[in-house]
């Protein structure tokens, strides 16, 4: 299975301002995604992170909320832009090996916007 | 209505029971599916791939049902470290993974 390093773990932002969140995997991968999960809810897929090119979003996500980078096959970042209480919840970097169809989750990053 | 579905619960049961989950699925050209573990505040950890045949590891067995469109897990001897929220997934041909909202279950003493 891929180690998947995610940062910050949690963070208390103030409204209005950005946030960026780091997922570094230790093995190349295929696919990489952005998952959130509110409280007491399930995971929703944010986007797809695409090597190399802009990332492809679910329905309900823009890039200009959240912007997402994948410049190499290991990492990737999404920035939560112009925070609002209501995108407190858990952000989620998952991965699918290059030889497996499973899916591996870092950590999370719990935010909570004031 | 959701690609994948399952009863959210919470299924409350002593210690050595054995509990059912079962999740369905929409898409028929679904082709990989998987139960993941989510403890509270943790993230999912892949508990078991599921297959046609049937999969067992110790406790745990899951079972796929294609011409049902669904899957099962199956947990006997419950301890009370099984306790948290049980994830259904499924992957189609896009590779994009669906979750289900996810189980809850609760083992008492």
């Amino acid at each position: 299975s891929a180690v998947i390093s995610q940062k910050p773990s949690r963070d208390i932002c103030q409204r209005g301002t950005s946030l960026t969140i780091q997922c570094q995997v230790d093995s190349q991968v295929t696919m990489m995604f952005w998952y959130r999960q509110q409280p007491g809810q399930s995971l929703t897929l944010i986007a797809t992170a695409n090597q190399g090119s802009e990332a492809t979003y679910e329905s309900g996500f823009v890039i200009d909320k959240f912007p997402i980078s994948r410049p190499n096959l290991t990492f990737s970042t999404l920035t939560v832009s112009n925070m609002s209480p209501e995108d407190s919840s858990i952000y989620l970097c998952s991965v699918v090996g290059v030889m497996s169809e499973k899916l591996f989750f870092g950590s999370g990053t719990q935010l909570s916007v004031l | 209505r959701k690609e994948v579905e399952q009863d959210p619960g919470p299924f409350n049961v002593p210690e050595g029971a054995t509990v059912a989950f079962n999740c369905t699925y929409s898409n028929s050209a679904s082709q990989s599916f998987f139960w993941y573990r989510q403890d509270c505040r943790k993230e999912p950890k892949l508990l078991m791939s599921v297959y046609s045949s049937g999969n067992e590891d110790g406790r745990f067995t899951a079972q796929l049902n294609r011409a049902s469109q669904y899957i099962s897990l199956l947990i006997r001897d419950s301890k009370l470290s099984d306790s948290a929220t049980y994830l259904c997934v499924g992957r189609g041909g896009s590779y994009i993974p669906t979750f289900g909202r996810g189980t809850s279950l609760i083992v008492h003493p």
